[in-house]
């Protein structure tokens, strides 16, 4: 299963919303998580079951989708938010990442 | 608390065999439902999914890999290995490895970054 995000990049202002795609070849239900990798660190699990919030993560990150068509939303963004961002599917093996998203703070 | 570390060699020949060791604590491989997978990311460019192995010991592999990655336990160390042989420069990344669930790899080594090189 191929994942495919979107924008690869995208700049943004402090107190911005944002929003970044993630779409899938086929449908997964709702197997689908979002990760956060800042520079130089191991990812951080964000969201997982395409919508459920991990536990310490930011209220400001929320998913929503299902099947084939994923999205990741930072209500407002923070400068500590700059980072890459990739999405996961676990419906079925092999497990397989999207490209990632590189935010910038502008 | 949940914590996993890589360990292994830095620089590794060409056709040669590398092995890398996550250490982890907090849960045991023995407990039903308890996964360990392995993830890597080259210099610059995304995650790539290896390996995953299960406490009941089914094994899972990347098909683009399968044949060269072998990946065990030892729940008496707390340890999961990973073996990948006749490497390649290409092989050249930071391999992670995590604690995976259904709901994903919540928990995550360090990193480590191996080179392969002549």
């Amino acid at each position: 299963i191929q994942l495919t995000q979107s924008p690869s990049f995208l700049s943004a202002s402090v107190g911005d919303r944002v929003t970044i795609t993630c779409r899938a070849s086929q449908g997964i239900s709702t197997y689908l998580a979002w990760y956060q990798q800042q520079a130089g660190k191991a990812p951080r699990l964000l969201i997982y079951a395409a919508t459920s919030l991990q536990n310490g993560v930011p209220s400001r990150f929320s998913g929503s989708g299902s099947a084939t068509e994923f999205t990741l939303t930072i209500s407002s963004l923070q400068p500590e938010d700059s980072a890459t961002y990739y999405c996961q599917q676990l419906k079925s093996f092999p497990l397989t990442f999207g490209g990632g998203t590189k935010v910038d703070i502008k | 608390q949940i914590t996993l570390k890589e360990s292994g060699p830095t620089l590794v020949k060409p056709t040669q065999t590398l092995t890398l060791t996550c250490t982890f604590s907090g849960f045991s491989l023995s407990t039903t439902g308890a996964a360990v997978g392995w993830i890597r990311q080259p210099p610059r460019q995304a995650l790539e999914w290896l390996a995953l192995i299960y406490w009941d010991d089914d094994k899972r592999y990347s098909p683009s890999l399968k044949n060269r990655l072998t990946i065990t336990k030892d729940t008496s160390k707390n340890q999961v290995v990973l073996t990948l042989t006749n490497v390649d420069p290409v092989d050249t990344a930071t391999y992670f490895c995590a604690h995976s669930g259904v709901s994903g790899h919540d928990y995550w080594g360090q990193g480590t970054l191996v080179t392969v090189s002549s």
